[in-house]
């Protein structure tokens, strides 16, 4: 059973430019969630999309926006691209069942704003 | 107000000494989950545990152990007989019911250096 996959792993884009990040939960999972781990810091939140909508963002810009397909996976979007941009985007897949709750995180995709 | 307090951001420790993290955290919620996770230099956060607010039990797995005290809002962690393998950084999380499960909100980190 396949876990959280993420593509591209590392990403090189230059200010301005956009970028597309790709996510697929684990098998049977509904839910993803995306964060972003600047260099020495923890995680950080950033958007949740279940039943292809987002139903929980964290203090983000517009710049960064999502999908979520039928199948569950997932796509985050950055826009206008900074240096701050700079980091490793880790995606979560989650489900909630029969009372129990279980999340996933995937190996994360390393950009690099220059 | 940082919700996940990890005071400790670097611990040198020699090989096979014990080593305790210390997690505080800070929530109103009455159901949440705490965590912790492991990430290696490779980068992927690997799980380690997750526990229940309402389970206050200590859990041990092997060399890993840890203290859930809800009195003083604290999930430590503690290595027994340390490894170099267990060089990582390591983060506390948690999550609330109130606001969402999938919304993790992690410590800053503390940074393990086993010496050989």
């Amino acid at each position: 059973d396949a876990g959280v996959t993420q593509s591209p792993t590392h990403l090189i884009k230059t200010r301005g430019q956009q970028v597309t990040l790709r996510c697929s939960p684990k098998s049977g999972h509904d839910t993803v969630s995306w964060y972003q781990q600047a260099l020495g810091q923890g995680p950080q939140f950033i958007f949740q999309y279940y039943e292809e909508e987002e139903r929980q963002r964290g203090n983000f810009p517009d710049r960064f926006s999502g999908h979520q397909f039928p199948n569950y996976s997932s796509e985050l979007n950055v826009n206008a691209l900074l240096l701050g941009d700079s980091a490793l985007y880790l995606c979560a897949s989650s489900l909630m069942r029969g009372g129990n709750y279980e999340q996933y995180f995937g190996p994360g995709t390393r950009l690099t704003v220059t | 107000a940082q919700k996940v307090t990890q005071a400790q951001t670097e611990i040198s420790v020699v090989e096979k000494e014990d080593v305790t993290l210390d997690c505080v955290y800070e929530t109103r919620d009455t159901t949440y989950y705490l965590f912790w996770y492991k990430q290696p230099p490779s980068g992927e956060l690997v799980f380690l545990i997750r526990r229940n607010s309402f389970d206050e039990q200590n859990e041990i797995s092997g060399r890993y152990s840890w203290n859930f005290q809800k009195s003083t809002s604290s999930f430590n962690f503690t290595i027994t007989a340390s490894q170099v393998v267990d060089s990582a950084v390591y983060f506390c999380a948690l999550s609330e019911e109130e606001t969402s499960y999938d919304k993790v909100i992690f410590g800053p980190g503390t940074s393990l250096s086993v010496i050989p």
